[in-house]
């Protein structure tokens, strides 16, 4: 089965500008999370939806970030205005209805902030 | 609040020795506990997972992991190491019913399997 897609694998944008991030999860997977992972650190989830619906997005941070998930298959998320400390692998994962769901990641966007 | 520690940044192991990643977690109450593996320039790939039942849990690749209840801890284990297991490899908590339905992962652990 294909994977988890996401684009763009690389991007480099000044601070302050706008960043958009593309995520296809494998088909019939309900669910799907955007992780944020700093150079040195484990990933942190940022949002989990669960088909249209927000689960947790306690860790998102709203002021300049938001995620969307139109009609319980694509999402992007963003970044506006970015600043130097959002430099880090963004991820997006999704799993299979059943519990506990092991998470299927894509190879991640690498965002440098200059 | 739930948390997950990996004691280690890296562990280096000669391949065909028996190699252990450590990782020790805090949650309320039973904790969903899983490995993941990171190569380079690919995404974490799941590894294994304890959802209840028998404390020794066999997972892909060879890798298995020992459940410990009165540790709290959770670590990774290869009878037989290999070059090709050389990664980043994260270990996740998630509670079972409380908390919500986030993972919590650790910082990562870097083994180094030398030939």
């Amino acid at each position: 089965e294909a994977g988890v897609a996401q684009s763009p694998r690389y991007k480099i944008i000044e601070k302050r500008q706008s960043v958009a991030f593309w995520c296809n999860p494998i088909s019939g997977h309900a669910t799907l999370y955007w992780y944020q992972q700093i150079l040195g650190q484990g990933p942190k989830l940022l949002i989990q939806f669960q088909n249209n619906g927000v689960v947790d997005d306690s860790q998102l941070p709203k002021d300049r970030f938001s995620a969307e998930r139109l009609k319980g298959v694509d999402s992007t998320l963003k970044i506006q205005p970015a600043k130097l400390e959002d430099s880090a692998v963004y991820l997006c994962a999704s799993s299979p209805d059943r519990d506990p769901p092991e998470a299927f990641f894509g190879q991640g966007t690498r965002l440098t902030v200059v | 609040a739930q948390s997950v520690a990996q004691p280690e940044d890296q562990v280096n192991v000669a391949e065909g020795n028996p190699l252990t990643v450590k990782c020790t977690y805090s949650v309320s109450g039973n904790p969903y506990l899983f490995w993941y593996v990171q190569y380079p320039n690919r995404g974490l790939q799941f590894l294994l997972k304890y959802i209840t039942g028998d404390n020794l849990v066999k997972g892909s690749y060879g890798f298995e992991a020992e459940f410990n209840k009165s540790q709290t801890s959770f670590h990774l284990k290869k009878p037989s190491a290999l070059v090709s297991d050389s990664a980043l490899y994260f270990c996740a908590v998630r509670p079972q019913y409380t908390g919500g339905f986030k993972t919590i992962f650790g910082a990562g652990t870097r083994l180094f399997v030398k030939a």
